[in-house]
């Protein structure tokens, strides 16, 4: 099945620090990314919708500054965290849209971020 | 926005027996899509079910299959013969081909498997 790459799996920064976070689509070409957070125990939360080639689309709430989110190519979505406190520790998800339609989404394997 | 509730915040089901955890959704689209997703304690998300909702047919995939009751918005899993590596978070998802195909999550079942 298709592949999801997220990088890195674990990342600890000091606060004040900003943090890239990669979402790479293996074998499959991806017009549609997504980036949720995930509080421990708790369910996705969405966060952005990221569009090849065009801006992201930020739920109410979240922070575009603070998130920064391109997505520069049909293969790849980086989420950056900018200036990040320890409040940002979280676990951050994408996942990708097969741009052939086939109306199935996959998930990366996550990116848990540990801000001291 | 779509909501998803998902009433049960943990089960329990004994090895080879067999669990149904509860979905329902509100929504005032006629086109959709549901999931099942599964998430151990990797934190990977893996599919494990999906339904389009002018089926009236109900998914099965091997001992997952569900109940999807359209007009009452209900869409629930059901997992026969309960295996130790069917513990895990479970999530019912929501997705409309009318706001961006995105998601939208309910708050999550974590199935405990007793051997």
């Amino acid at each position: 099945g298709a592949v999801v790459s997220q990088h890195p799996s674990w990342v600890i920064c000091k606060s004040g620090t900003s943090v890239k976070i990669e979402c790479r689509s293996l074998d499959f070409q991806a017009t549609t990314m997504f980036w949720y957070r995930q509080f421990p125990k708790q369910s996705l939360m969405l966060m952005a919708t990221s569009n090849e080639g065009s801006k992201a689309t930020y739920e109410q709430g979240v922070e575009k500054d603070k998130f920064l989110i391109n997505h520069a190519s049909l293969t790849l979505s980086t989420l950056t965290v900018t200036s990040a406190h320890p409040e940002d520790s979280s676990f951050y998800i994408c996942s990708a849209r097969d741009r052939q339609g086939k109306n199935i989404q996959y998930f990366g394997a996550g990116t848990r971020l540990s801000v001291l | 926005a779509q909501t998803v509730t998902q009433s049960q915040p943990e089960m329990s089901v004994q090895e080879a027996e067999t669990v149904t955890l509860s979905c329902t959704y509100d929504t005032s689209e006629s086109d959709y899509y549901l999931f099942w997703y599964k998430q151990p304690p990797s934190r990977q998300m893996i599919l494990v079910i999906r339904q389009e909702a002018y089926k009236q047919q109900n998914a099965t995939e091997n001992r997952f299959s569900v109940n999807f009751q359209k007009a009452a918005k209900s869409f629930s899993l059901k997992i026969s013969d309960s295996q130790l590596g069917d513990a895990a978070m479970y999530f019912c998802a929501y997705r409309s081909p009318n706001t961006g195909n995105q998601f939208y999550f309910g708050t999550g079942t974590s199935l405990t498997v007793i051997p």
